[in-house]
């Protein structure tokens, strides 16, 4: 089975501009987190996707928004670049939401580099 | 929410030796920590957990201690290697969904 992919691998933008990442769960993993991860710093988690439901959000502002589709992948979608968004954004998979079982392992994809100029 | 605090960020030992990561987090209801090792340019990859009804898990040259009542968790790896060094984060699942809440890292470097 293919792990965790995302794409692109890097991106370039400006200030100001809008970005959007893509990421395609394990087969069979039904739930999505996305993560950004500032150089030096662990991963901190912006949303968590479920059945195309969003089932959490972290601390990030309103720029930031995701959705899920029928067959599991998601976008994540950030407006209005702004230079402190520059970050290596994880997508992570698990098969069911924690609330169905405690112990839901989440695998990680390679990321995507974003660079905000 | 949660917090995890993870120390030390860095950690130099000479290969053979043991390495010893530690964590403390917040959250009384948290009941999952795994640890995740990411060598540099890749993904974070996860080497081990444990579960809050766990006290200990070992997993060949890898270890991990769970003391509840500290709220405070440990990663341990023997007769380390060159290929060891990497940055290992430390992580627990509060009580909310399934966001995992990650310590700040410690990039481990094993000298032959």
């Amino acid at each position: 089975d293919a792990g965790v992919t995302q794409s692109p691998t890097h991106l370039i933008k400006t200030r100001g501009q809008q970005v959007t990442l893509r990421c395609s769960p394990i087969s069979g993993h039904k739930s999505v987190s996305w993560y950004q991860q500032v150089l030096g710093q662990g991963p901190q988690f912006i949303f968590q996707y479920y059945e195309k439901e969003e089932r959490g959000r972290g601390n990030f502002p309103d720029r930031f928004s995701a959705r899920q589709f029928p067959n599991y992948s998601s976008e994540l979608n950030v407006n209005a670049l702004l230079l402190g968004d520059s970050a290596l954004y994880l997508c992570a998979s698990s098969k069911l939401l924690a609330g169905e079982t405690s112990y839901n392992e989440q695998f990680f994809g390679p990321g995507t580099r974003l660079t905000v100029l | 929410g949660e917090n995890v605090e993870q120390h030390p960020s860095t950690l130099s030992v000479q290969e053979g030796d043991s390495a010893v990561i530690k964590c403390t987090y917040s959250d009384s209801a948290s009941n999952y920590f795994p640890w995740y090792k990411q060598e540099l340019g890749k993904r974070p990859q996860l080497i081990i957990d444990i579960r809050s009804n766990v006290g200990e898990k070992k997993d060949q040259r890898i270890a991990v201690t769970l003391n509840k009542t500290a709220k405070h968790f440990s990663l341990h790896i023997t007769e380390t290697q060159p290929e060891d060094s990497a940055v290992y984060f430390c992580a627990g699942r509060g009580s909310t969904l399934g966001r995992l809440y990650f310590g700040r890292g410690t990039q481990l470097t094993v000298w032959p």
